[in-house]
């Protein structure tokens, strides 16, 4: 039982452009979300995160948008650089409980 | 020098051989966990301990178990490795309210 999907393994953004990455959750009982981003033969990292008493928030070139009624959040990179390249992981916690159920992974490959 | 250290890197060993997987930390959290990563299915959690004497079973821990050695220190082992258990394994800490911290992992492959 995927409690989170990210439906989408892969996603090719030109250098410039905006990139959206996109995660659902059937868990009404989480309450925390989390982006994380792989590159490879290196651990995850995090990324930015969002609680569920917001709709938004922004770092820098990161936006993570959270639509609790659709039980959807993405991740928007604006402009994507090439350096953004890696496998990201959406991740979410329910409330009370001290860990994170991940998805499976999108590969984001940004062209020049 | 990392806050997340994995020994080792990489391990190649046989079918019904015991196998221990190490990770130590230094950003004195309390929470450790181990995370399995294979292609398509992205991270699931093995096993977790919030203190030396807290043990937690996660989504996938058959085949596997562990040891929390102190509270730097949180080792996983295969008792007897089987070819389905060859992926990437991570060890992460967190201190609960923020974001996990995760090691660079270690690549097993059981033939």
């Amino acid at each position: 039982d995927q409690q989170v999907k990210q439906n989408s393994p892969s996603l090719s953004v030109q250098e410039g452009r905006i990139s959206i990455l996109n995660c659902d959750y059937t868990n009404s009982m989480f309450d925390y979300f989390l982006w994380y981003k792989k590159y490879p033969a290196e651990g995850p990292t995090f990324l930015i995160s969002i609680s569920s008493i917001k709709d938004k928030n922004e770092d820098g070139r990161f936006t993570v948008f959270l639509n609790k009624s659709a039980k959807h959040l993405s991740l928007h990179i604006v402009p994507s650089q090439p350096g953004d390249s890696a496998v990201y992981f959406c991740a979410a916690r329910r409330w009370g409980a001290q860990k994170l159920v991940f998805g499976q992974g999108t590969r984001l490959t940004i062209n020049p | 020098d990392a806050d997340v250290t994995q020994t080792p890197r990489n391990r190649i060993t046989k079918t019904g051989k015991r196998i221990m997987l190490e990770c130590s930390q230094t950003k004195g959290h309390d929470r450790m966990y181990w995370y399995r990563q294979d292609p398509g299915l992205g991270l699931r959690l093995i096993y977790y301990s919030f203190d030396v004497k807290d043990i937690n079973k996660g989504e996938i821990s058959d085949g596997y178990s562990v040891s929390r050695q102190a509270q730097a220190k949180f080792s996983l082992s295969l008792e007897s490795a089987i070819p389905n258990q060859t992926a990437l394994y991570f060890c992460a800490t967190s201190t609960g309210a923020t974001e996990a911290f995760f090691g660079q992992g270690t690549r097993l492959t059981v033939v």
